[in-house]
């Protein structure tokens, strides 16, 4: 499986645009990459999911370039709710399953 | 979002008691279930992967006979922390997955469970 690096933390304040790369080196083929957001004591959110280029939903888009090595999840606009552990994954969706293992994640702080 | 619902969401035991948290897909057949442990500031650790109606398998360093894993429907697996020590409090999350081929697909996941052990 792929390993991710993070930066650990990152600080930002509320209105901010928050991007947050993500570095897999050894990805697959077959891997896509999956980030998930975690609020102390619950279990991870589902965030955004992409393959390769860009990806968007309502609350964040992704940016894979070509040699997808790396990965950025850009946060438009972040409130103070937005202060969590974000994880990035990559794991293989064309072989039975995704084992998912994650690595330390990012703390982002957001203040007023 | 399908949703995945871990019970009970706080246990507190007796050191040397056996503790059975579940997990279940409540609007989806999870084909896959996925169980992990998380301890205060730290990452998810994953400690095993159950498919419905086969033998768990567990990550590296993980104790089968010490975490036992029973996934016998495609809605319910269940962690039963045997023999509990201190050691083994922490948060216990489980996650689910229908996929079964074609399209992507994501893993839902419990709310978690806290487990202190006294």
């Amino acid at each position: 499986l792929a390993k991710t690096t993070q930066p650990i933390s990152m600080d930002s304040y509320e209105g901010q645009e928050v991007n947050i790369t993500c570095s897999h080196n050894n990805i697959a083929t077959n891997d896509y990459i999956t980030w998930y957001q975690q609020f102390p004591s619950q279990g991870p959110r589902f965030i955004i999911q992409g393959y390769k280029t860009k990806v968007t939903n309502e609350v964040a888009s992704l940016f894979i370039p070509a040699d997808r090595k790396s990965s950025t999840l850009s946060l438009p606009r972040v409130s103070l709710s937005d202060t969590a552990v974000y994880y990035c994954l990559v794991g293989d969706m064309d072989t039975g399953f995704q084992k998912l293992v994650f690595g330390t994640g990012t703390r982002l702080l957001v203040s007023p | 979002g399908a949703v995945v619902s871990q019970h009970p969401s706080r246990v507190i035991c007796k050191s040397g008691t056996s503790v059975k948290i579940e997990c279940r897909s409540l609007d989806f057949q999870a084909t896959t279930m996925f169980w992990y442990r998380q301890f205060p500031k730290q990452s998810l650790m994953l400690m095993a992967t159950s498919n419905e109606g086969s033998k768990a398998t567990y990550e590296q360093g993980v104790e089968k006979d010490k975490f036992l894993i029973n996934h016998a429907s495609l809605t319910l697996s269940t962690l039963t922390v045997t023999s509990a020590h201190p050691e083994d409090s922490s948060f216990y999350i489980c996650s689910a997955s229908d996929w079964v081929g074609g399209e992507n697909t994501e893993a839902f996941f419990g709310q978690g469970t806290r487990l202190t052990v006294v």
